[in-house]
């Protein structure tokens, strides 16, 4: 079985300031990650994932990701946050074997404030 | 190339009325995936389907509720005598095929109102 925890139900922060989401997962193989925004009324769109090899990754928007297998996480950063970036994000895992649906957190509203 | 389209975005139906959501995948994209969202929710999956087969139902509930994706023609999830907990935002994703570690693409969405 697979879970995925986002400890946070909302994250606020200054304009400008460096922005972190956190995400941990808990799988029983070997992890695919991902993150996922979601803004009002809309569906949601793909930001960035892992699959293997380099542990932070790039995304679209400025985002980043780093996967930390020793502590299971795979945090969402950006350097510096916009206005417009507050939004609903989902962290979500799939397996790289066996079942394909992607598993969600529970979704974090991060605010950035002007 | 279009995105994954879902029809209507909006859906009101009474109680015990039949509920059908419609979800064209994008071009090229064989897999299919309905999710539902509660309030406030982070995303349930459903059902996951390719082409004339259902894959995985397992967060499907038992009763009312069935999906298809026929050969031609954009995938539907029915919802049969829709109750008030109903009521949320189904989402469907679609992928192409053959490839595990492939993102899903999603659809804005259908969101239903039982009254």
């Amino acid at each position: 079985a697979q879970s995925v925890a986002q400890p946070e139900d909302q994250v606020n922060v200054a304009e400008g300031n460096p922005l972190t989401v956190k995400c941990t997962y808990s799988v029983s193989g070997n992890p695919y990650l991902f993150w996922y925004v979601q803004y009002p009324n809309r569906g949601l769109q793909f930001l960035l994932k892992y699959i293997t090899g380099d542990n932070l990754v790039k995304g679209s928007y400025g985002f980043e990701a780093e996967f930390n297998k020793s502590q299971t996480s795979f945090h969402l950063k950006k350097p510096s946050a916009l206005v417009s970036d507050s939004a609903l994000y989902f962290c979500a895992s799939s397996m790289d074997t066996g079942r394909r649906a992607l598993t969600f957190g529970s979704g974090t509203r991060l605010q950035v404030q002007p | 190339n279009a995105g994954v389209m879902q029809n209507p975005r909006h859906l009101v139906r009474r109680r015990g009325q039949e509920a059908r959501l419609r979800c064209s995948p994008m071009k090229g994209h064989s897999h299919v995936y309905w999710y539902r969202q509660l309030p406030e929710e982070g995303l349930k999956f459903m059902v996951y389907l390719q082409k004339e087969n259902i894959i995985d139902e397992s967060g499907m509930p038992k009763e009312r509720f069935s999906a298809e994706f026929p050969k031609e023609g954009p995938s539907i999830l029915r919802i049969q005598q829709v109750v008030r907990g109903d009521s949320a935002a189904y989402f469907c994703a679609s992928s192409p095929p053959d490839r595990q570690n492939t993102e899903a693409f999603f659809g804005q969405g259908t969101r239903l109102t039982v009254v």
